[in-house]
């Protein structure tokens, strides 16, 4: 059974650096094909897209987001680690990781599991 | 970033109904592309991907159609389950981007 969840902090101030983990488990990302995504939704708004990191430990960031944003791996861990610089109260939302669809041939980069979300608030 | 534009941003329906929900890319991205569910305070979960192919345990009553730069997700035969917010995303290429969601409320 594949599982995802995150952690880190429900509060951060404003200007500070949030650090979020994913840890997951049914799947290796040492395995060739497998990625893995962070995925934001402020509440009552639609979901956005924030960074992606594969097996092969390429990364992928939101085109406005990227000078924000850091994405790691721990494979031994099974954790991806998402750091996310000053933030600010726009930032508050729920974050989910989530894994990309694998598939013998390409069907595309879709979300087939997601963890529960976290709840992060920024705010003084 | 290609922008995708979902209609309508809600729409009102009865238990048995037949509901169409449309997804337009800002260009082409060939059939990837994916439908969520979502429902309060849940995470999202996947219905169709590659446009058309209904995910594992995914009631056949969902259908997904469509390619290039227009898409259909068809719900036939709404259930009271089937109440919550749609959401699709383009899965063609980095950086990813979704719709702007669609609420499927009661009648």
């Amino acid at each position: 059974q594949v599982t995802l969840k995150e952690s880190g902090p429900a509060l951060v101030k404003p200007t500070q650096t949030l650090t979020l983990t994913c840890t997951f488990s049914g799947f290796s990302l040492s395995t060739s094909g497998m990625r893995v995504s962070w995925i934001r939704q402020p509440p009552g708004k639609a979901l956005e897209w924030l960074a992606r990191i594969d097996w092969d430990d390429d990364k992928f960031y939101s085109t406005s987001l990227e000078s924000r944003l850091t994405i790691s791996k721990d494979t031994s861990k099974n954790q991806v680690v998402l750091t996310m610089t000053n933030m600010n109260p726009v930032d508050t939302a729920t974050y989910y990781c989530a894994r990309i669809l694998t598939s013998g041939s390409f069907v595309g980069d879709a979300f087939d599991i997601w963890g529960q979300g976290t709840m992060v608030t920024v705010s003084s | 970033d290609i922008q995708m534009t979902q209609s309508p941003s809600s729409v009102s329906a009865s238990v048995g109904d037949r509901v169409t929900i449309t997804c337009r890319a800002g260009q082409g991205i060939s059939s990837w592309l994916a439908w969520y569910q979502q429902k309060p305070g849940k995470a999202p979960k996947l219905l169709i991907y590659a446009a058309s192919t209904l995910q594992s345990g995914v009631p056949s009553r969902f259908s997904g159609s469509g390619s290039g730069a227009d898409f259909t997700l068809t719900i036939d035969g709404l259930q009271p389950e089937d109440f919550a917010t749609y959401y699709c995303q383009q899965a063609d290429r980095v950086p990813y981007t979704f719709g702007q969601g669609t609420k499927l409320e009661i009648k």
